[in-house]
């Protein structure tokens, strides 16, 4: 089925180590966004990618590190690991034509740093 | 100053009432306006876009007003399901850019 997913779902590590998110969408959209949410915060970009190999810092990038060698996928890394970094992460996608503009979040990924 | 701004809420309001949602902007170049819903540990899904002329969507009405930067709401006759929170939404960036920029919510719960 078309959509977007992200993996996993649930994710405890422990402070410094490296962790990735993974993200993939079946629209083909060219643009990819990486957002955290928490509490008293809301939703805060991290990182966006307009293309496949064009990536940029969002409000909050440091700590993290993006790429996208492939349009559909848009991995997100946490180099170290750090407590505040305990977040739920969504990834989301849109496609060139702001006319066409969709809510298009997956699921989310809840991630605990210990 | 928060580039979207919202009332947190709650608003607790029983069955059937009329509830309304307001929201400011601070970036007035901002191109495109939008309500999003997010229920509990859920993600965000798309309500509605907002236009200058005022939309309605069955029970749900928004209004923007690019002069005053401000954007609304309106739920009539809420029922019970509408309880969730209501994020205002504002898409910056001109041409086919553009980041979605997230107002931190106002929290909704219809009572019986």
């Amino acid at each position: 089925d078309a959509g977007i997913t992200q993996s996993p779902r649930y994710k405890i590590t422990e402070t410094g180590r490296q962790v990735t998110l993974m993200c993939h969408q079946t629209w083909s959209h060219s643009y990819m966004f990486w957002y955290r949410q928490d509490l008293g915060h809301g939703l805060r970009l991290i990182y966006y990618s307009a293309a496949a190999d064009i990536t940029d810092k969002g409000e909050v990038p440091d700590g993290y590190v993006v790429s996208r060698s492939k349009t559909e996928n848009f991995p997100l890394t946490l180099e170290s690991a750090t407590r505040s970094q305990t977040s739920v992460y969504f990834c989301a996608s849109r496609p060139r034509d702001r006319g066409r503009l969709r809510g298009n979040f997956g699921p989310g990924t809840r991630l605990t740093v210990t | 100053r928060k580039e979207v701004e919202q009332d947190p809420g709650p608003f607790n309001v029983p069955e059937g009432a009329t509830v309304a949602f307001n929201c400011t902007y601070s970036n007035s170049a901002s191109q495109s306006f939008f309500w999003y819903r997010q229920d509990c540990r859920k993600e965000p899904k798309l309500l509605m876009s907002v236009y200058s002329s005022g939309n309605e969507d069955g029970r749900f009405t928004a209004q923007l007003n690019r002069a005053s930067q401000y954007i609304s709401l309106l739920i009539r006759d809420s029922k019970l399901s509408d309880s969730a929170t209501y994020l205002c939404v504002v898409l910056n960036g001109g041409g086919s850019q553009g980041n979605l920029i997230f107002g931190k919510g106002t929290k909704l719960s219809v009572k019986p």
